[in-house]
């Protein structure tokens, strides 16, 4: 069973404009949330991330927002650049170990 | 300062045969993780250690696979009679503790192809 689950496989939006990435989850025992960023040949990278007692955290151009209720979290990159174009991934953790379940990934391409 | 390493980048082997991966953590970081990524797929969790105990390896699919980690350094992955479903890019992560909100860091992952 998908524990965390990105239903949109791509994203492709204008270069400026704001992206938003999807996730939702199942488990209602995750209570902390990442988003990771896999350029091709590389690992992923740590992006951003939100504890279950927030429900939005902001670093520069990337936004998280939690809605626990309908467990979902989206991701909005605000203004999207080319260099933003890669995978990215959703995560979660329970509190009680850092081992973390990914969703598929959603690969988002930003026009220049 | 490095990052976390693996090696070979690249491995390709024959269906039966055993082959062993290998992860460098960040020096200092007391938690190490392994996933895989299968083509087309998000990266599954297979084993975790805190120092060279496994508290959990819940992820690991068959009793082909086994991990072992020297005090707070290297690991290997060791997978023995390797079938063409093990074929994905295995991935290696550390972090200072093995928590929540820690950053995990990943290595560049090795890409295994099994004929």
């Amino acid at each position: 069973d998908q524990q965390v689950k990105q239903n949109s496989p791509s994203l492709s939006v204008q270069e400026g404009r704001i992206s938003i990435l999807n996730c939702d989850y199942t488990n209602s025992m995750f209570d902390y949330f990442l988003w990771y960023k896999k350029y091709p040949a590389e690992g992923p990278t740590f992006l951003i991330s939100i504890s279950s007692i927030k429900d939005k955290n902001e670093d520069g151009r990337f936004t998280v927002f939690l809605n626990k209720s309908a467990k979902h979290l989206s991701l909005h990159i605000v203004p999207s650049q080319p260099g933003d174009s890669a995978v990215y991934f959703c995560a979660a953790s329970e509190s009680n170990t850092g081992k973390l379940i990914f969703g598929q990934g959603t690969t988002l391409q930003v026009k220049p | 300062g490095a990052g976390v390493s693996q090696s070979p980048s690249n491995k390709v082997t024959e269906k039966g045969k055993d082959v062993e991966l290998r992860c460098d953590p960040i020096s200092g970081h007391t938690a190490l993780y392994w996933y895989r990524q299968r083509l087309g797929q998000g990266l599954e969790f297979l084993i975790y250690f805190q120092g060279n105990s496994a508290p959990d390896k819940s992820g690991l699919p068959s009793d082909r696979f086994s991990a072992e980690r020297t005090g707070e350094s290297v690991s290997t992955l060791t997978i023995q009679r390797t079938q063409q479903e093990d074929s994905a890019v295995y991935l290696c992560a550390s972090s200072l503790i093995p928590t929540v909100g820690d950053t995990q860091y990943f290595g560049p992952g090795t890409r295994l192809t099994v004929l």
